[in-house]
């Protein structure tokens, strides 16, 4: 099983492109979730979902948008980029239940110009 | 809103010495997770406590999960360079909080 998968690896933008990371999980979960980390501040939540067809927002949801049309895919779009969105951004999934672990993909680092 | 605050946010020890590290919010969770995040890597789930007061271990490693299930602690003995990482604690139902972090060195 190759577990969460993200891509691409590295990306960088400029100012105003868009794009899309793509998370691919292979374990059934229910559940699946986009953070980004920045230095300092931990994992912050963007939007997550607990099932196909649905999304809801994290801590941090300005500036970007999901979808989950499958249930085991996550994209993550940004429409117009900003540097205040250069970071790493992770993927995870998990089950059901009340206090499953959440495996997380490898991580995306982003660089807006 | 929840926040989970870690302290130290760095330590730097020799290997062999023992360390703890503290996770602490004002609000009530359900449970907490510590997750070990190494570098380019996602993090890694550790351990999940539930229940006030519980302590689970982890080979060299003791987690605590406060009694009024505000607080948990992660404590290593005999550090070492193995465990250098970064530590995250995370808190709630499904819908995770992370702390800010801990980035742990150990020195051989």
């Amino acid at each position: 099983n190759a577990g969460v998968t993200q891509t691409p690896k590295f990306r960088v933008l400029k100012t105003g492109q868009s794009m899309t990371l793509l998370c691919a999980q292979d374990m059934n979960h229910e559940y699946m979730y986009w953070y980004r980390q920045d230095p300092g501040m931990g994992l912050r939540l963007i939007h997550y979902s607990v099932g196909e067809g649905t999304t809801a927002k994290g801590e941090v949801p300005d500036g970007y948008n999901v979808s989950r049309l499958k249930k085991q895919n996550f994209l993550l779009g940004l429409e117009s980029a900003a540097p205040s969105q250069t970071s790493v951004y992770f993927c995870a999934s998990s089950s059901r239940t009340r206090t499953s672990e959440q495996f997380f993909g490898p991580g995306t680092r982003l660089t807006v110009l | 809103t929840q926040l989970l605050e870690q302290s130290p946010q760095f330590l730097s020890i020799q290997e062999g010495e023992n360390l703890t590290v503290y996770c602490n919010s004002s609000s009530v969770f359900s449970s907490l997770q510590w997750y070990r995040q190494e570098p380019g890597e996602g993090p890694v789930l550790l351990v999940t406590v539930v229940t006030g007061g519980e302590v689970k271990k982890l080979k060299r490693l003791t987690f605590q999960f406060g009694d009024a299930r505000k607080d948990s602690s992660l404590h290593i003995t005999a550090a070492q360079p193995g465990d250098t990482g970064l530590y995250l604690c995370a808190g709630g139902t499904y819908k995770y909080i992370f702390g800010t972090g801990t980035r742990l060195k150990v020195l051989a």
